[in-house]
């Protein structure tokens, strides 16, 4: 079985420019939560989605955007990116609400801003 | 606002020897907590969990404890081996979060041969 896979393994954009991060789930799981790890730091908790709608997001701009298709896919967008969304952000899929914690990572997206 | 934090940025333990990681959560709705295990350039790789009913739960070299009434959970290795030096988060997740995890900043653990 195919774990959560993401694309690009690296990204560098300039300053401004706008970033898109794809991540696909495990076939099956309909939850998609994206992470951002900042150097030095922990996980922070970026989006969720689940059956295409948002459920729920932390504590970031609303620069910050993404979406889900109906193959249970997303995408990460963030706009007029400034030299601290540099950090690698993980993806992670479970089985849909109320079918338990089961979060399981990929290997995520290097995203550098020069 | 913190709400699950791991106070130890770093871990040096002999090989052989018992590593004990520890997190202190604040949110009392708190009622399942994982401990992930990361290595650079890598996703966490889920390692073991464990549900507020609980005290304590073992899988292998690994056991986790809760101390609800604490706030605190920790992580035994036993014993420790040169592949567990990686990074150790823990994690907890409350009702109606659906799996959203709230992270700890981490833990590195270095195991010596």
């Amino acid at each position: 079985e195919a774990g959560v896979t993401q694309s690009p393994t690296h990204l560098i954009k300039t300053r401004g420019q706008q970033a898109t991060l794809r991540c696909s789930p495990i076939s099956g799981h309909t939850s998609v939560y994206w992470y951002q790890q900042a150097l030095g730091l922990g996980l922070q908790f970026l989006l969720w989605y689940d059956e295409g709608e948002e459920r729920n997001r932390g504590n970031f701009p609303p620069r910050f955007s993404g979406r889900q298709f109906p193959n249970y896919s997303s995408e990460l967008n963030v706009n007029a990116l400034e030299l601290e969304d540099s950090a690698l952000y993980l993806c992670a899929s479970s089985l849909g609400l109320g079918q338990g914690v089961s979060d399981t990572f990929g290997s995520g997206t290097r995203l550098t801003v020069v | 606002d913190q709400q699950v934090k791991q106070n130890s940025p770093s871990l040096s333990v002999q090989e052989g020897r018992i590593s004990i990681l520890n997190c202190d959560y604040t949110n009392s709705m708190f009622d399942y907590f994982l401990w992930y295990k990361k290595y650079p350039a890598e996703g966490p790789t889920f390692l073991i969990s464990i549900s507020s009913i609980k005290d304590k739960n073992e899988d292998g070299r690994f056991t986790v404890f809760l101390n609800k009434s604490a706030k605190h959970l920790s992580l035994h290795i036993v014993p420790s081996q040169p592949g567990d030096s990686a990074v150790y988060f823990c994690a907890a997740s409350g009702p109606n979060a659906g799996n959203m995890l709230t992270f700890g900043g981490g833990t590195r653990l270095m195991v010596k041969p």
